[in-house]
């Protein structure tokens, strides 16, 4: 399967401080990016959705201005949790999606970023 | 927005027999249903899909079948082993169910 690279895999930064995450597709062009916040023993969140070049289409809940997500280049999407605090402490995890056919993609998954906000 | 509801929760079987999960969702607009795999720790991985063009899918012991009409799709583990025990989550498209968790008892 096609390669994602996520970093870093394991970040811990004070409360109210920033931090990015970057999203990378290795060998292919991501058409559309998601990013994904998972709690422990819990399912995969959808955050937003980011298309190269556009605004991401955050979930409903999800606040666009604390969790900024860039999507540059078809292989390259960031998350930046600014102003952290401890409730933002969690397992995030972005996923790159191809298109194989008209209307389906392919989605694979980065490794994951344990964030704690201390 | 598609939603996505999985069930059982938790599923323990003993290792050899066959393991069934089943996912509903809403959105009929929906293709795309990937299953992933995911390990203690680990990112999830995708093990199988199926496109809304196909009824069944199958690849070795891991098959899935799909009912566009009725908004569902299931996922079989035939012959389990021990190295099956993982959390298993169905998606459309981009939404995830809730996962169950996979027990293979040896």
């Amino acid at each position: 399967g096609a390669v994602v690279s996520q970093h870093p895999s394991r970040v811990i930064c004070k409360s109210g401080t920033s931090v990015k995450i970057e999203c990378r597709s290795l060998d292919f062009q991501a058409t559309t990016m998601f990013w994904y916040r998972q709690f422990p023993k819990q399912s995969l969140m959808l955050m937003a959705t980011s298309n190269e070049g556009s605004k991401a289409t955050y979930e409903q809940g999800v606040e666009k201005d604390k969790f900024l997500i860039n999507h540059a280049s078809l292989t390259l999407s960031t998350l930046t949790v600014t102003s952290a605090h401890p409730e933002d402490s969690s397992f995030y995890i972005c996923s790159a999606a191809r298109v194989l056919l008209i209307l389906t993609t392919e989605a694979f998954f980065g490794q994951g970023t344990r964030l704690t906000v201390v | 927005g598609e939603n996505v509801e999985q069930h059982p929760s938790t599923l323990s079987v003993q290792e050899g027999d066959s393991a069934v999960i089943k996912c509903t969702y809403s959105d009929s607009a929906s293709n795309y249903f990937p299953w992933y795999k995911q390990e203690l720790g680990k990112r999830p991985q995708l093990i199988i899909d199926i496109r809304s063009n196909v009824g069944e899918k199958k690849d070795q012991r891991i098959a899935v079948t799909l009912n566009k009409t009725a908004k569902h799709f299931s996922l079989h583990i035939t012959e389990t082993q021990p190295e099956d025990s993982a959390v298993y989550f169905c998606a459309a498209s981009s939404v995830f169910g809730p996962g169950t968790r996979l027990s293979v008892l040896p």
